[in-house]
């Protein structure tokens, strides 16, 4: 268990729609990423959030957003959702200060269907 | 892009060492080797990393070539809980901001 709980585990949204998923970090961390798994591929990073700030992004369009609470928990939300977007939202979080980072921590993942 | 190359599978008998080879040849010197393993449709879970020295934790074992341009992961005792997808990543290390580039893994395949 790496303390970094996601929610929910698994949901069904129709295409068009908007989607909100949960992260809260593992306890004493401060940085939260994002990253999107698709059916037989290696998880592709999103976002990262550092102090309730985005300080890193992939290659995802600007429908795919964030939030970091001040309680560094966060959420990624999805409008208009494609098809594509079907895949396995994973979050990880860590520790930075000074520019350093410790190693990520993954949660369990949302499974996303988008029908 | 990811910077390493696997190979696609390995198989492994229960009981006996899992060497697990990656290849970094453009690994830049300030670049850290990360290890992650993935049971199917769980999260990732990290193994161990380093730089240019060999490690060793309660999980696996490291070893990295003096060029720093190929390394093997070390599983010395695999049990049929180690079946899974092995991802080799270099990074800077713990960079803000510096994601986590997976590429395709080796999935490990351990059999009684």
């Amino acid at each position: 268990e790496t303390g970094v709980t996601q929610s929910p585990t698994h949901l069904i949204k129709t295409r068009g729609q908007q989607v909100t998923l949960r992260c809260s970090s593992q306890s004493g961390h401060n940085t939260v990423s994002w990253y999107q798994q698709a059916l037989g591929q290696g998880p592709q990073f999103i976002f990262q959030y550092y102090r309730e700030e985005e300080n890193g992004r992939g290659n995802f369009p600007p429908r795919f957003s964030g939030l970091q609470f001040p309680n560094y928990s966060s959420e990624l939300n999805v409008n208009a959702l494609e098809l594509d977007d079907s895949a396995l939202y994973l979050c990880a979080s860590s520790f930075g200060t000074g520019g350093r980072h410790t190693e990520a921590f993954f949660g369990q993942g949302t499974r996303l269907t988008v029908v | 892009d990811a910077k390493t190359t696997q190979p696609p599978s390995m198989d492994c008998a229960e009981g006996r060492a899992a060497n697990l080879p990656c290849n970094h040849s453009t690994i830049s010197g300030n670049e850290y080797v990360y290890w992650y393993r993935q049971i199917h449709s769980q999260g990732p879970q990290y193994i161990i990393h380093g730089l240019k020295n060999n490690e060793t934790n309660e999980m696996a074992s490291l070893i990295i070539t003096e060029d720093r341009k190929s390394s093997t992961l070390i599983l010395p005792h695999a049990t049929l809980r180690d079946t899974a997808v092995y991802y080799c990543i270099v990074r800077v290390a713990n960079q803000a901001g510096t994601a986590l580039i997976f590429g395709k893994g080796t999935t490990l395949s351990v059999s009684s």
